[in-house]
């Protein structure tokens, strides 16, 4: 069965750097996108970014470039995103989660059981 | 960039149906899927290319999307219904995903 298990939870000080990891089974990892999606305490959604495991090939959203980086390991089904310059702003569940339908369209179809990123000084 | 305007909140006595809306500059021609997410949780598609039921789902839910506005649909509403509601699409050009504020689906 298709499974992301996600690294755990992190206490970060601002300015600081966060590594998160999401491995994938369960299914052939070049063939799905992969995205990181976070959620700030009693906020909604938030898309963060892409990456194709194949090429490993990324798209970020504005409000995160310049301090997200998107990165996979092709040998263990593995991908990591890097948030950098850490703000109070920045804690969040964070979750990856398997692009399905592409390219014409794109769903999540699993999620990983997220990773609680918690800034403090 | 794309702003999808969901209702904060809807309530909705158990067996009526619940409609929740996702507002968007010509919405219809996009792909819109719905996720439920309960508390603590991570969240779960409901309903994905304006009308698809993932299996499993019941078919209680149901979809549509034309115009300027797509519509979650939760018919014989249930206790168990109750959850945050997102509605979200796909720009094919900038590779980015957009995600609705969320409605907060209340079963009174």
């Amino acid at each position: 069965q298709v499974q992301l298990v996600q690294s755990g939870a992190e206490m970060k000080k601002p300015g600081a750097s966060v590594k998160v990891s999401c491995k994938a089974s369960g299914y052939t990892f070049a063939n799905y996108y992969l995205h990181w999606v976070r959620q700030a305490p009693g906020q909604g959604l938030e898309w963060m970014g892409i990456i194709n495991p194949n090429e490993g090939t990324t798209k970020y959203a504005q409000k995160v470039q310049g301090r997200v980086t998107m990165t996979r390991d092709t040998s263990t089904s593995t991908i990591y995103m890097v948030l950098s310059s850490l703000r109070s702003e920045d804690t969040a569940m964070y979750y990856c989660a398997r692009g399905a339908g592409l390219p014409q369209t794109n769903y999540f179809d699993y999620w990983g059981q997220g990773t609680l990123v918690t800034v403090s000084s | 960039s794309y702003v999808l305007t969901q209702p904060p909140s809807v309530s909705v006595a158990p067996g009526q149906t619940a409609r929740i809306t996702c507002g968007g500059n010509n919405i219809g021609g996009k792909g819109v899927h719905w996720y439920q997410q309960k508390p603590g949780q991570a969240p779960v598609v409901v309903v994905y290319d304006d009308t698809e039921r993932p299996s499993g789902i019941p078919e209680r839910f149901s979809g549509s999307n034309s115009g300027n506005t797509a519509t979650l649909t939760i018919s014989w509403v249930e206790a168990g219904d109750e959850a945050d509601y997102y509605c979200q699409v796909w720009d094919i050009i900038s590779h980015h995903v957009q995600f609705g504020g969320g409605t907060k689906l209340t079963v009174l």
